[in-house]
């Protein structure tokens, strides 16, 4: 059975102050890691998808990388308007159907000003 | 690129009464749209896997009949919560599968909270 597992659950920053969010799974076979963005009350906003090892993705203040067991979400200065959840998600190859996502529960972080 | 709107946005209903809640990729055509519910402050629960033309997938534990999928275009699904009681209270959040490269990724709508009174 696929697993995900994020930590820390919470993190509070100071603005500026880099940090790293993390991504552990377990799955048969990686079709993809994704990392979404959850602002209370809205849906899940897509930021990434990583396929192999070794793999990395930037998008402004944001870099994510991959392992074979886990996957960093790399925050470099971050601002106030960073806070948000975080969510990673693994999708494994099956054998028939919709390609399923397996969440975390989330990072919930803070940047304070 | 890639925007899913969910209508209504939120809704409030007697127990007892059914509510629809659509679901509706704007820029592309989704041959899957996947239906999740949300509890405070935890992650997300996927409830059905919805596919055009054809019968919901529903996840273990999902009861089938109180949670009608239907998908009946590329870019409309609809979930219907029937007999709806106050445990049924929750935030509701679909998605439309999109492929990309090598996989399909999902694009969230922006939810919908429905509160049961």
């Amino acid at each position: 059975e696929d697993q995900v597992t994020q930590s820390p659950e919470a993190l509070r920053l100071q603005e500026g102050e880099s940090s790293s969010l993390n991504c552990s799974y377990t799955v048969s076979g990686l079709r993809g890691l994704f990392w979404y963005r959850q602002d209370p009350g809205k849906g899940p906003e897509f930021l990434f998808t990583l396929y192999s090892a070794g793999e990395e993705k930037e998008k402004e203040r944001l870099k994510a990388t991959l392992t074979k067991k886990e996957s960093f979400l790399h925050i470099t200065a971050p601002k106030p308007e960073d806070s948000a959840t975080y969510l990673c998600a693994v999708q494994s190859f099956q054998i028939q159907g919709a390609q399923k996502l397996v969440f975390g529960q989330g990072t919930r972080l803070t940047i304070n000003p | 690129g890639a925007v899913v709107s969910q209508h209504p946005s939120w809704v409030i209903c007697k127990s007892g009464t059914s509510v629809k809640i659509e679901c509706r990729s704007l820029d592309f055509q989704a041959t899957t749209m996947f239906w999740y519910r949300q509890f405070p402050k935890q992650s997300l629960m996927l409830m059905a896997t919805s596919n055009e033309g054809s019968k919901a997938t529903y996840e273990q534990g999902v009861e089938k009949d109180k949670f009608l999928i239907n998908h009946a275009s590329l870019t409309l699904s609809t979930l219907t919560v029937t007999s709806a009681h106050p445990e049924d209270s929750s935030f509701y959040i679909c998605s439309a599968s999109l492929a990309s490269g090598s996989t399909d990724t999902q694009y969230f709508g922006p939810g919908t909270r429905l509160t049961v009174l």
